[in-house]
């Protein structure tokens, strides 16, 4: 089954830089791919999201990339304000399968002031 | 809005008790879902459901079943709680069709002592 690797699990960076945070997933059939923040104490909520006949997709300061050959793909925030401060999950869906989808173990990233 | 609720947000039971936690969603998704988030290992699948009375196994059922008696209404079970089980009890719910949002509940905190 579908097995989905995201690093890095905890991030610091400082106000204003970028974060970048990748993830693998292992079943070459995986055709969608989002990504949710879950603020602490709240519910996971999607942010973005990707399909793999797509290779980049931005909304303003967050982004992400799509490798298909690779097996990765990866968001990008830039310009990181103090509201960025969540965990991050990926997830990957297989289109052989039903609905679900497998999330990524989740990164914590911290913007320092 | 999709309005996804769980039947409460903090939880204390004994080991060996019956435990049910309630997931309402008030969309008309086909699809629910029961994660549950520890630390460092991220959202993982208990169970889900893509239709009335229809149950599938996730990733971790052991110690867990489910039932989905109306569509809006699904619910985890854990026959005989025991203190591995303490966790973050997450439903969630989606339209059925590859690449759709899941909207997830606030979560259910539930201690087994």
């Amino acid at each position: 089954g579908e097995n989905v690797e995201q690093h890095p699990s905890t991030l610091s960076v400082q106000e204003g830089d970028s974060a970048v945070i990748k993830c693998t997933y292992s079943d070459s059939a995986s055709n969608y791919f989002p990504w949710y923040k879950q603020e602490l104490g709240k519910r996971p909520q999607l942010i973005i999201d990707i399909r793999s006949n797509v290779g980049e997709k931005k909304d303003q300061r967050i982004a992400v990339t799509l490798n298909k050959t690779a097996k990765h793909f990866s968001l990008h925030i830039t310009e990181t304000q103090p509201e960025d401060s969540a965990v991050y999950f990926c997830a990957a869906s297989s289109m052989n399968r039903d609905d679900k989808i497998i999330f990524g173990k989740g990164t914590r990233l911290h913007i320092l002031p | 809005d999709v309005k996804v609720t769980q039947s409460s947000r903090y939880l204390v039971k004994r080991t060996g008790e019956k435990v049910f936690l309630e997931c309402v969603q008030d969309m008309d998704h086909e699809n629910m879902f029961w994660y549950r988030q520890d630390p460092g290992l991220g959202l993982r699948l208990i169970y889900f459901s893509y239709d009335v009375k229809m149950k599938e196994k996730g990733d971790i059922p052991e110690g867990y079943s489910v039932s989905r008696e109306k569509k809006e209404r699904f619910s985890l079970i854990l026959e005989s709680a025991s203190t591995n089980q303490t966790s973050m009890y997450l439903c969630a719910s989606t339209l059925q069709g590859l690449g759709l949002e899941q909207y997830f509940g606030p979560g259910t905190r539930l201690t087994v002592t």
